[in-house]
């Protein structure tokens, strides 16, 4: 089965910017993938951030972009704050039907 | 405002079947645009898609899951429920609910989870 990879962490400092990547064990990620991004604090359920590559999902800053870099997709945070010290996981669509597969998220750390 | 609520034991056995419930207000879960998904979260680990639904009750598994997963539909009770059986320690995670966007193939909606954990 695929693995979908993603930075185990990363830190960013307050007002930077910084780019979380999602990528694939086989092959590259391209739009065909429909990647989503997802942002879960502690003990709360995941919230939705970027869908279809780009798409923001309603009510999310526009701080937070998504696109594919290279063979990856990207999602990139311009301007970081302190509330988005969070775990971000990327979703891939593998076809088959339904299935998708997460990748293995992201520690942000913003210091 | 769409909601999903899930819902089941909190505590299963091992080797027995873990069931739980979700329920969905706000909308109808025989809307021809939307699937229904279960993802799981052990502690301290990452999410893990289980399978997806949609309201006919075509169901699509998570291939290492498959042999253990069951995934049904209720549409009178605007619900859906999963099954997992044989279960272990390793089955131990927050479960939850999600409404699983067709033409984008994202999740838009999620239930607030439940915790359920596998121990004699």
């Amino acid at each position: 089965q695929t693995v979908v990879t993603q930075e185990p962490s990363f830190s960013v400092s307050p007002g930077g910017t910084v780019t979380l990547t999602c990528g694939l064990s086989s092959g590259s990620v391209s739009t065909s993938y429909y990647p989503s991004w997802y942002q879960q604090t502690p003990g709360q359920a995941p919230r939705t951030l970027i869908y279809s590559t780009n798409t923001r999902s309603s009510g999310v800053p526009d701080r937070f972009s998504g696109s594919i870099l290279g063979n990856k997709a990207a999602l990139t945070i311009t301007g970081a704050q302190a509330e988005d010290e969070s775990d971000y996981y990327c979703v891939v669509y593998m076809g088959s039907g339904f299935s998708v597969v997460f990748g293995g998220g992201t520690k942000l750390t913003v210091l | 405002q769409l909601q999903l609520q899930e819902s089941g034991p909190g505590l299963v056995k091992p080797s027995e079947t873990l069931s739980l419930t979700c329920t969905v207000s706000g909308g109808s879960i025989s809307s021809s645009s939307y699937y229904w998904g279960w993802i799981r979260q052990p502690p301290g680990k990452g999410l893990e898609w289980i399978g997806t639904i949609y309201y006919t009750g075509n169901t699509y598994y998570n291939p290492s899951l498959k042999s253990r997963v069951t995934i049904s539909v209720d549409t009178s009770k605007n619900r859906f429920s999963l099954k997992l059986s044989s279960v272990t320690a390793a089955d131990t995670a927050v479960y939850y609910c999600a409404r699983h966007e067709s033409w984008n193939y994202f999740f838009d909606y999620w239930g607030q989870g439940t915790l359920v954990t596998v121990s004699s």
